[in-house]
């Protein structure tokens, strides 16, 4: 199975900031790579695939890039809103598996 | 707009079974390849299931194979999980998920809780 490990697992950060999220996979995803945001009580939303693709509808301050085994998802000015816990998600190879996680919270 | 909407969580004792449904609706769902995901209170999100659009492929995470199973009714337009041999850390919500080679769209969750 692929492992898939996130960091940080938690980061404190203030509105405006730029923030990075970064996912390392155990071997190659062949990009196929996607990154959902979860709120508490709520299902996990997609923000990004194909490693760097932004699902219709997602503000624009998201972006992903990466390629092979490291890829990083940026909010580049963090605002209110983004609280939240943040997953990464391999699906090149079944099982496919998701990152532990990284709970973003505002400052 | 898509629509899933998960049912049959419950509280079940340990080796017991239970079956989730999956209600789909606004797409074409003997299109589209669908998933199970769960989360454990306070985890993390867990890959569970996957059946091709027409059900002729499945596959499984490990933790599952031999007491889960996937299974659709396309005329019903309806995603099922039955799950046997329950165990305390089968305990999740279910999430069921629309599969376009990514997961643009999730239902609600259904909690299912294995105790004695």
């Amino acid at each position: 199975d692929i492992q898939l490990t996130q960091s940080p697992s938690f980061l404190s950060a203030s509105a405006g900031d730029r923030v990075t999220i970064t996912c390392r996979a155990s071997q190659g995803t062949n990009n196929y790579l996607a990154w959902y945001q979860q709120k508490p009580g709520k299902a996990p939303k997609l923000l990004i695939y194909a490693a760097s693709t932004l699902q219709s509808g997602v503000p624009s301050r998201f972006s992903g890039s990466g390629s092979g085994t490291e890829f990083t998802l940026r909010i580049s000015s963090l605002q209110p809103e983004d609280s939240a816990t943040y997953y990464c998600q391999q699906l090149n190879t079944y099982p496919w598996t998701f990152g532990q996680g990284t709970k973003v919270e505002i400052k | 707009q898509v629509q899933l909407v998960e049912s049959g969580g419950d509280v079940v004792q340990p080796g017991r079974s239970l079956r989730l449904s999956c209600a789909a609706s606004g797409f074409t769902f003997s299109s589209y390849g669908m998933h199970w995901v769960r989360q454990a209170p306070g985890k993390g999100l867990d890959w569970v299931a996957l059946i091709s659009y027409d059900g002729s492929s499945k596959y499984y995470t490990d933790s599952v194979k031999g007491r889960f199973t996937i299974s659709r009714d396309n005329s019903k337009n309806t995603l099922y999980l039955n799950m046997n041999s329950l165990r305390a850390e089968d305990t999740a919500v279910y999430y069921c998920a629309m599969s376009q080679g990514y997961l643009p769209h999730w239902g609600q969750g259904t909690l299912v809780t294995v105790s004695s």
